[in-house]
């Protein structure tokens, strides 16, 4: 089963509101990363959060950690038509030196 | 910089053919990954490789091999394609040590076909 698991699976808002994103994992990370893909192209970075970090921004994101629950989010403040795409969550293990798992992703819609 | 790049875009295969799927990546570093992606199942890693001359398994390795061939270059090879290998696959590199987590840079991705 996946190690990150993001909900809802499938968002749809409109331009201008926000969209969060939650992930949710199983076992002890090191650090925790976002990723956006848009339709047909590669994943390219968002954020990384490390395993001793609560909150991150970068520009309109916004992600928490709580490794108490487990979990983490991916807040994306005022919304564009451009961040249509679809957007993973990816747990560096502890055991996993220095590889990623990745979740099923969220799609996200953002509608103008 | 060129960054990740994957060659061939897209590939159509007959059960039992084999091909080699090339990565290269211009950005000095160590660590580079081969991923497949099916449709709701996000990325799984099939194999990866910490550095110049090692590699390791992934989550699901059976039916590839690979080969770091240089520090920028990591191929991946299905030696005899079956219909299950059907997929996207990614290659992707980041820098990595001890410790150390940083973010991994993803190529275009091939996309393959096996009838």
């Amino acid at each position: 089963s996946q190690q990150g698991e993001e909900d809802p699976q499938a968002l749809s808002i409109q331009e201008g509101e926000n969209a969060t994103m939650n992930c949710s994992y199983k076992t002890s990370i090191n650090n925790l990363q976002w990723y956006r893909q848009n339709s047909g192209r590669g994943l390219v970075h968002l954020i990384l959060i490390r395993s001793n970090e609560r909150e991150k921004h970068s520009g309109r994101l916004r992600v928490t950690l709580d490794t108490s629950k487990k979990s983490s989010s991916l807040l994306i403040t005022a919304s564009r038509a451009a961040d249509t795409a679809s957007y993973f969550c990816a747990t560096g293990l502890v055991e996993y030196g220095n590889k990623l798992v990745f979740g099923a992703g969220t799609i996200l819609r953002v509608k103008s | 910089n060129a960054g990740v790049t994957q060659t061939p875009k897209f590939q159509v295969l007959k059960t039992g053919q084999s091909m080699t799927l090339q990565c290269a990546q211009d950005m000095n570093h160590n660590s580079m990954y081969w991923y497949r992606q099916d449709p709701g199942m996000g990325l799984r890693l099939i194999y990866y490789s910490a550095s110049e001359g090692t590699t390791d398994k992934g989550e699901v390795p059976n039916g590839y091999n690979v080969s770091r061939l240089n520090k920028r270059e990591f191929s991946l090879r299905l030696e005899s394609a079956a219909p299950s290998q059907t997929s996207v696959y990614f290659c992707a590199s980041s820098y990595s040590g001890s410790g150390v987590y940083n973010e991994q840079f993803f190529g275009p991705g091939t996309r393959l076909t096996v009838l």
